[in-house]
């Protein structure tokens, strides 16, 4: 069965530091990966999305950027953390565009 | 661009009573994909229900199941028989392709069961 493994589950960093998420995927190949981010009390957003090893489409202009070195691991990561960018950090896989996503258990970042 | 909108940010019933969550969204596809996703206290997203467009019949999973009204734009999620553990937050989404892969979530609504 297919499983996919997100870490770290928290994170406290300051602001101007360095970020990296790593989310790896495990009994698949090639799958489609995503990058979302929830604000509190909102729903998700997508940031990122990729469907092969260094393909990366950005859905939204911001502090963040990602990378998938293999097939089945997703990088987000920030030169310089914001205030702005505190929130929970989802990632997701799926095996094609119109099949069901599935998402990771989170990266609760906080920015001080 | 596809919008997705919940319009009941909390919900609460008793246990083993019948809720419907509503949503609405708009898409200029004729192809699309929706789907109702869980998220209970532990913050993971939870597949509860999927629904092609071009399929008329209405998906079922247990206890849940979806009326889908296309030519209205909207989908609502109905639980029967409501449990403890379906406290949590509902997300409608959509899928409907184009340029831009990834879902579009709504605003969620916060489901509370009281026993």
């Amino acid at each position: 069965s297919q499983t996919i493994h997100q870490w770290p589950a928290t994170l406290v960093q300051p602001v101007g530091s360095p970020l990296s998420l790593e989310c790896t995927v495990e009994g698949t190949s090639n799958p489609n990966l995503y990058w979302y981010r929830q604000a509190a009390g909102r729903g998700l957003q997508l940031l990122f999305y990729s469907v092969g090893i260094g393909q990366i489409s950005s859905e939204v202009p911001q502090n963040l950027s990602a990378s998938r070195p293999q097939d089945r691991q997703f990088i987000l990561s920030s030169k310089k953390l914001l205030l702005s960018d505190s929130g929970f950090y989802l990632c997701a896989w799926s095996s094609d565009r119109y099949q069901p996503q599935h998402f990771g258990d989170g990266t609760r970042l906080s920015i001080l | 661009a596809q919008t997705v909108t919940q319009s009941q940010p909390e919900m609460s019933v008793q246990e083993a009573e019948t809720v419907t969550l509503s949503c609405t969204y708009d898409t200029s596809e004729n192809n699309y994909y929706l789907f109702w996703y869980k998220q209970p206290p532990s913050r993971q997203m939870i597949l509860v229900i999927r629904q092609e467009a071009y399929k008329q019949q209405n998906a079922t999973e247990n206890r849940f199941s979806v009326n889908f009204q296309k030519a209205a734009k909207s989908f609502s999620l109905k639980i029967s028989d409501s449990q403890l553990g379906d406290t949590a937050m509902y997300f409608c989404a959509s899928y409907s392709g184009g340029g831009a892969d990834g879902l579009t979530f709504g605003k969620g609504t916060h489901l509370i069961i009281q026993p």
